[in-house]
């Protein structure tokens, strides 16, 4: 079954700095790799998703890439705020309507000021 | 517009009891996800349920068992409870022939279910 590795599990920028997190997935049939944040004590919530048929995504600091090829895709935020610190989690689809997913184990981003 | 409202928030139990945690989908929705996520970690997949049946599952044993209800609702049941089954249960609504919009997959706050 598929599989999702993300790395690294903290992350410590300064304000302003960029951050980066990388997974890899193992099953080629995946095809819907969403990233979600969740704050301390509150539901995960969506930030960005792409499709397999795209290499990348933005929205205004965010961006997406994904590698199909080498099965990874990778979260970029730049301009980072405080606002920002959280648990970030990658996930892949395993059906084709994108609610069946398998999780990373996440990325805890500190952002000081 | 209410989001997914989950029931209840907290719940503690002793090894070997049953349990039932429940969701209501986002006005709209017709199939309910659930996920447990225990204390750092990501959510895992159990299973999903449209039309009242499950139509995916997980790598979980059968031990976890669900229902949907016709008005999408959806219950969650763990039998002969574990300490490991202690985590945060979050249940995920979603519409199964949505057209677009920015968020497909729709979390509730989560049941945090404590076994000791």
């Amino acid at each position: 079954g598929e599989n999702v590795e993300q790395h690294p599990s903290t992350l410590s920028v300064q304000e302003g700095d960029s951050a980066v997190i990388k997974c890899t997935y193992s099953d080629s049939a995946s095809n819907y790799f969403p990233w979600y944040k969740q704050e301390l004590g509150k539901r995960p919530q969506l930030i960005i998703d792409i499709r397999s048929n795209v290499g990348e995504k933005k929205d205004q600091r965010i961006a997406v890439t994904l590698n199909k090829t080498a099965k990874h895709f990778s979260l970029h935020i730049t301009e980072t705020q405080p606002e920002d610190s959280a648990v970030y989690f990658c996930a892949a689809s395993i059906d084709q309507a994108g609610t069946a997913l398998i999780f990373g184990k996440g990325t805890t981003l500190s952002v000081s000021s | 517009d209410a989001g997914v409202t989950q029931s209840p928030t907290h719940l503690i139990k002793t090894r070997g009891q049953q349990v039932t945690l429940r969701c209501s989908p986002k006005s709209g929705h017709d199939t309910v996800s659930w996920y447990q996520q225990a204390l750092g970690q990501g959510p895992q997949f159990i299973f999903q349920y449209y039309e009242e049946e499950e139509r995916q599952r997980g790598n979980f044993p059968d031990r976890f068992s669900g229902h949907q209800f016709p008005n999408y609702s959806s219950e969650l049941n763990v039998n002969a409870l574990l300490l490991g089954d202690s985590a945060l249960y979050l249940c995920a609504s979603s519409l199964a022939r949505d057209r677009g919009g920015n968020e497909k997959l729709f979390f509730g706050s989560g049941t945090q279910l404590s076994v000791l």
